[in-house]
């Protein structure tokens, strides 16, 4: 069974960092992309980053550009979203989901809440 | 940025009831649009990939259709357990986009 799950959230203050994980299992982790979508409270779905199988290609929407990181651990079938200079805006759900060639976002992790608030 | 435009931003439904929801792409996309339900407090979940290829394990009264700019998303014969936001995507190019979201309420 395909399970993806992410960790890491919490409350943080403006500037502050933190770092998502999202364990993945039930599937082969080494040959799909892996995504971050986030969703404020109330709002919409944005996605946010990406990153190919073998680690070596990145993306990252324009607002999280220069401040997130995203990475994986094909050993440790775990990827993750390093997030620094964290603004109030970026307060939200964040949801790890995966893509193939053939479909994407085809099994999304339950979500881990990340608030920034002084 | 490829922008998508749902239509309408709510809509209020009786059981049985036929649902079309649009979504228009700000240019052409192809193919490369793909539905998904959000429940509240749930992840979302794929319903249409790639326009109109049904998702494995999605109920037969759940279609997708368009190409290009204009997509639809139809539910025939609506469930109480339908009642959820509808959000289309976009996956033709870079950065990935979602629409606004459609939130389906059953009267």
């Amino acid at each position: 069974e395909v399970q993806l799950v992410e960790s890491g959230g919490g409350l943080v203050q403006p500037g502050g960092s933190l770092r998502l994980s999202c364990a993945a299992s039930g599937f082969t982790f080494s040959n799909y992309w892996m995504h971050w979508v986030r969703q404020a409270p109330g709002k919409g779905l944005v996605w946010a980053s990406r990153i190919n199988p073998d680690g070596s290609d990145t993306s990252h929407a324009d607002s999280v550009k220069g401040r997130f990181t995203i990475s994986r651990d094909n050993a440790k079938n775990t990827f993750y979203l390093q997030m620094n200079s964290l603004r109030v805006e970026d307060t939200a759900v964040y949801y790890c989901t995966r893509c193939s060639d053939f479909v994407c976002y085809d099994y999304w992790g339950q979500g881990t809440l990340v608030t920034v608030s002084s | 940025e490829i922008v998508l435009t749902q239509s309408p931003d709510f809509q209020s439904v009786t059981p049985k009831e036929k649902v079309t929801i649009t979504c228009r792409a700000s240019q052409s996309i192809g193919s490369s649009l793909h539905w998904y339900q959000q429940k509240p407090d749930q992840s979302p979940k794929l319903l249409i990939k790639f326009a109109s290829q049904s998702f494995s394990g999605v109920p037969s009264r759940f279609s997708g259709s368009g190409s290009g700019t204009d997509f639809t998303l139809t539910i025939n014969s609506l469930e109480a357990e339908d009642a959820a936001t509808y959000y289309c995507h976009q996956s033709r190019s870079l950065p990935w986009t979602f629409g606004q979201g459609t939130k389906v309420e059953i009267k």
